[in-house]
């Protein structure tokens, strides 16, 4: 199945500070990438998502790129501000499984301190 | 609110009870999952239906774990038995097959179980 492996696991910025996250996936069928955002004691919430025939897309101050040779996949978050303190996950998934289902990194916890 | 509702939002019981909750996705999504997520975990995939039947499910999903969408609509998660390690968030999320698809999934706020 797939494996989706994320880096770093705590990012601590300064206020206005760029933000960069990672991941890796295993299985070269994925296709489908979106990052979520969880603050704590809420939901997931996508904030971007990027598919395999797409290798950058970018949303105001967040970008996602894909390097689908690599296998890896990374979200940037510039002119960091204190809200965008939460957990980030990554996802893959892949066309291989019979459904839809999503494969979550472990997270990484960012920390905009002002 | 018209996002994906979850009940409860926390349970506790002890050791051995069995538990449901219940997911109420966003109307007329036809597909809805469940995941379940540890403390410092993402999220990690139990089963996955297409209207009313069930189409995945995760080797996570041992035989204490049933769920259900009888009518295509909302979903109950049954866990029987219940053990320490049960104890974790139960998130349900659900898309649109007619979004493509390449669907983004939304999230309850979930079920946060605590098996004493």
């Amino acid at each position: 199945g797939e494996n989706v492996e994320q880096h770093p696991s705590t990012l601590s910025v300064q206020e206005g500070d760029s933000a960069v996250i990672k991941c890796t996936y295993s299985d070269s069928a994925s296709n489908y990438f979106p990052w979520y955002k969880q603050e704590l004691g809420k939901r997931p919430q996508l904030i971007i998502d990027i598919r395999s025939n797409v290798g950058e897309k970018k949303d105001q101050r967040i970008a996602v790129t894909l390097n689908k040779t690599a296998k890896h996949f990374s979200l940037h978050i510039t002119e960091t501000q204190p809200e965008d303190s939460a957990v980030y996950f990554c996802a893959a998934r892949s066309i291989s499984n019979s459904g839809y289902a999503l494969n979550f990194g472990k997270g990484t916890s960012l920390l905009v301190t002002p | 609110d018209t996002g994906v509702s979850q009940d409860p939002r926390h349970k506790i019981t002890k050791r051995g009870q069995n538990v449901t909750f219940r997911c109420d996705p966003i109307s007329e999504h036809n597909r809805l999952y469940w995941y379940r997520q540890t403390l410092g975990q993402g999220p990690e995939f139990l089963t996955y239906f297409q209207n009313e039947a069930q189409l995945e499910k995760s080797r996570l999903l041992s035989d204490r774990f049933s769920a259900e969408r009888p009518k295509g609509s909302f979903s109950t998660l049954e866990i029987q038995r219940t053990e320490q390690g049960d104890s974790a968030m139960y998130l349900c999320a659900s898309s649109s097959r007619t979004s493509g698809v390449f669907e983004t999934q939304y999230f309850g706020p979930g079920t946060r179980l605590l098996v004493l």
